[in-house]
């Protein structure tokens, strides 16, 4: 597609809920990337893939998330038994061939999970 | 760690006022240096970025930033604003490896 895909838009999750957001990126697109953004704050990194292989998950705030991209292509980013500190927007972004210089970034709307 | 300041969280300008937003980084070496804005209700979009070459650099919209290597900054400018500017705006910065460290964000309303 012409942008990054991100589903679903909005998640209300009850507290211990697991919870699955998915990514369609940029087609052909290498590198894919997870942010969390709390309220008020920027973007914060959480994980990267480059094509199926996840080559950085020092973001990942716990072993309750877990990322995954089988194909290269789509990722879920999955967060078990959900705590309200959880409650952030998720976005993905996409770019093309990584280590060609002027590479950008192509961000998605986010999923804006709530823990209740 | 990787450290970017934006030190204005809020800002309120009239229209045809001129902006500018600051963006200080916490270390050395070589960075790519971005500028994203976020309109209400929609995605991060990219406003310009700064690889190498000419330190001053033109982006979409009218926008402009200045890379100052000695005082680690990348400040953001328009010479005039519109009210169709109002958004949040985030200084983000590379250094090596592939993810952005992003500042807090500046909320710029833009007033008629």
């Amino acid at each position: 597609g012409a942008g990054v895909s991100q589903s679903p838009r909005y998640k209300v999750a009850k507290r211990g809920q697991d919870v699955a957001l998915r990514c369609d990126p940029i087609s052909g697109h290498v590198s894919l990337f997870w942010y969390q953004q709390a309220l008020g704050q920027g973007p914060e990194f959480l994980t990267y893939f480059q094509n199926e292989a996840q080559l950085d998950k020092s973001g990942l705030p716990s072993d309750r998330f877990f990322a995954e991209r089988p194909e290269g292509s789509v990722s879920t980013l999955k967060i078990q038994r959900t705590q309200q500190e959880d409650s952030a927007v998720y976005l993905c972004a996409s770019s093309a061939r990584p280590g060609r210089r002027n590479y950008g970034y192509t961000f998605g709307s986010g999923t804006r999970l709530t823990v209740v | 760690a990787q450290s970017v300041s934006q030190h204005n969280h809020h800002v309120i300008l009239s229209e045809a006022a001129s902006l500018e937003l600051g963006c200080n980084y916490s270390y050395g070496g070589t960075v790519n240096l971005f500028w994203y804005v976020q309109y209400p209700g929609q995605h991060l979009q990219l406003l310009l970025k700064y690889f190498s070459g000419d330190p001053l650099v033109k982006g979409i919209k009218g926008f402009e930033a200045e890379f100052i290597k000695s005082k680690f900054s990348f400040n953001l400018r328009k010479p005039s604003v519109q009210w169709s500017d109002t958004a949040e705006y985030f200084c983000a910065v590379r250094r090596g490896g592939n993810k952005l460290t992003f500042g807090t964000g500046t909320q710029l309303k833009v007033e008629l």
